[in-house]
């Protein structure tokens, strides 16, 4: 099975610093990959599919990246507001094998 | 607007059965996949099933298997967990999600308000 592997567990951060999570797949999944994102008590929010297609709505600050590999992949907050503190996960989706597997999380804090 | 109102939860024996369902609305329910994500108390997301929206594919993590049936009813707009030899590490809230498209090889664009399952003795 596929695994995927986020980098860091946690990080904190100052408002309005660059913030980027990785992640990591152990196999090529091409670009089906998605972040989401999970405020404290809240229900998970899609922020990115296809690896850096910005889903409707989320603020232009998100970006996400992937590598020619299909196995790095990277979100970015360009300059980090209060409001971004949450854990994000990345999930992979693509059908080979049918395992939508979520990565571990990344709790993002501010400092 | 897109809802998705999970029911079913609650305290379940070891060993015991449950059924989860997700009312859908909003939308056309039979051209969307449907996935059910589970979280344990303080833990991260695990994907659990998939059904494709006409219902003829389904796919289940490999711990669940055989234990877990995933099912929709599209006439009633209505996804199905059926969880069976329910073990202490299946203690989790259940989110119903529709996926973006017919395909389970989608991202997870809308999520219920889950339900709580507690299997404890």
């Amino acid at each position: 099975d596929i695994q995927l592997t986020q980098s860091p567990s946690s990080l904190s951060a100052s408002v309005g610093d660059r913030v980027t999570i990785a992640c990591r797949a152990s196999q090529d999944i091409n670009s089906y990959l998605a972040w989401y994102q999970q405020k404290p008590g809240k229900v998970p929010k899609l922020l990115i599919y296809a690896a850096s297609t910005l889903y409707s709505g989320v603020p232009s600050r998100f970006s996400g990246s992937g590598s020619v590999s299909g196995t790095d992949f990277t979100l970015t907050i360009s300059s980090l507001q209060p409001d971004d503190v949450a854990t994000y996960y990345c999930q992979k989706y693509n059908y080979d094998p049918p395992m939508f597997t979520f990565g571990q999380g990344t709790k993002l804090e501010i400092k | 607007e897109v809802q998705l109102l999970e029911s079913g939860g609650g305290l379940v024996q070891p060993g015991g059965s449950l059924r989860l369902s997700c009312a859908a609305s909003g939308f056309v329910f039979p051209t969307y996949a449907m996935t059910w994500v589970r979280q344990a108390p303080g833990k991260g997301l695990e994907w659990v099933s998939s059904i494709t929206g006409s219902g003829a594919h389904t796919y289940y993590i490999d711990s669940v298997k055989g234990r877990f049936t995933i099912s929709r009813d599209n006439s009633r707009n209505t996804l199905y967990i059926q969880i069976d030899s329910l073990r202490a590490d299946d203690t989790a809230i259940y989110y119903c999600a529709r996926n973006e498209r017919a395909t389970a090889t989608s991202p997870l664009e809308y999520w219920g308000q889950g339900s709580l399952v507690t299997v404890s003795s």
